[in-house]
C-alpha cells in the first residue's frame, strides 16, 4: 500500500559530485510533490517542490523533475557538499493544506 | 526566522499513562498537524486541525488520541493511556493556509518513550 516509494535507502556521494535521489508514485491523482531534508534530532526541513503540471523545478544546486508517464520524479544536488549529509523524504499532497504522505527515506552520504 | 517549536524534547512515561505534548506552531499560520515517525519507519500522518477542529485524521488516531488549541499559540496533542507500541517521535507541523501553500513546517520532534 506504499504509494510513495523510494527504493535506495542510502546513496555515497563524492564531495562536487551530482547526487540523484530517485522517488516513485502510485497514485496519478497526486497534485503536488515536496522533497523534505532531515537531520538527525531534528524535524524535517522543506527544500523544494514541484507542481504536477511542471515536469522540472530549479532552485540554486536543487532540481527536482517530475516525469508523470513513467510516475517518477528524482531530486538532482550539484555539486554535493558535506553539509548536504541527510536523510531526504519524497512527499507527496493531494491537495494544499492536506496531509502530506512521506516516503521511507534516503540516507545521502557525502564524502569529502 | 520564525520557527515551530516543541517540548518537551524527550518524555518517558509508564504504559497506561496519560502524556500530553505541546507545540507552538508558527504565529499566523492556520493549519497545524502531528505526525509520527517511529523507529526505523516512515514519518506518519496522525491529524490535521484547522478552525478548531479536525480536519482530517488516519486510522492511528483513535479514541486515546486528542488535540487542542487551548489559547492563540500553543496545540497539543494528548494520548489519554499509553501504549508501548506508542513510542515514537512526534513532530507537530504547521501551514500558512494562505496562497495555496503545501509546505509544512515542521518542529524538532518529541521523542516520546513508553516503557
Amino acid at each position: 500500500d506504499q504509494q510513495v516509494k523510494q527504493n535506495s535507502p542510502s546513496l555515497s556521494v563524492q564531495e562536487g559530485r551530482i547526487s540523484i535521489l530517485n522517488c516513485d508514485y502510485t497514485n496519478s491523482m497526486f497534485d503536488y510533490f515536496l522533497w523534505y531534508k532531515k537531520y538527525p534530532a531534528e524535524g524535517p526541513t522543506f527544500l523544494i517542490s514541484i507542481s504536477s503540471i511542471k515536469d522540472k523545478n530549479e532552485d540554486g544546486r536543487f532540481t527536482v523533475f517530475l516525469n508523470k508517464s513513467a510516475k517518477h520524479l528524482s531530486l538532482h544536488i550539484v555539486p554535493s557538499q558535506p553539509g548536504d549529509s541527510a536523510v531526504y523524504f519524497c512527499v507527496e499532497s493531494n491537495f494544499g493544506n492536506e496531509k502530506l504522505t512521506f516516503g521511507t527515506g534516503t540516507r545521502l552520504t557525502i564524502i569529502p | 526566522e520564525p520557527e515551530v517549536t516543541q517540548t518537551p524534547s524527550h518524555q518517558v512515561t509508564q504504559m497506561g499513562q496519560e502524556v500530553i505534548l505541546r507545540c507552538v506552531p508558527i504565529s499566523n499560520h492556520l493549519y497545524f498537524y502531528w505526525y509520527r515517525q517511529i523507529l526505523g519507519q516512515k514519518v506518519e500522518f496522525l491529524v490535521s486541525f484547522y478552525n478548531n477542529e479536525i480536519s482530517e485524521k488516519s486510522e492511528i488516531f483513535d479514541d486515546q488520541f486528542s488535540v487542542e488549541r487551548p489559547d492563540g499559540s500553543n496545540f497539543t496533542l494528548k494520548i489519554r493511556s499509553t501504549k508501548l507500541e506508542d513510542s515514537a517521535m512526534y513532530f507537530c507541523a504547521s501551514n500558512p493556509g494562505t496562497g495555496g501553500s503545501y509546505e509544512q513546517y515542521f518542529g524538532p520532534g518529541t521523542r516520546l518513550t513508553v516503557t
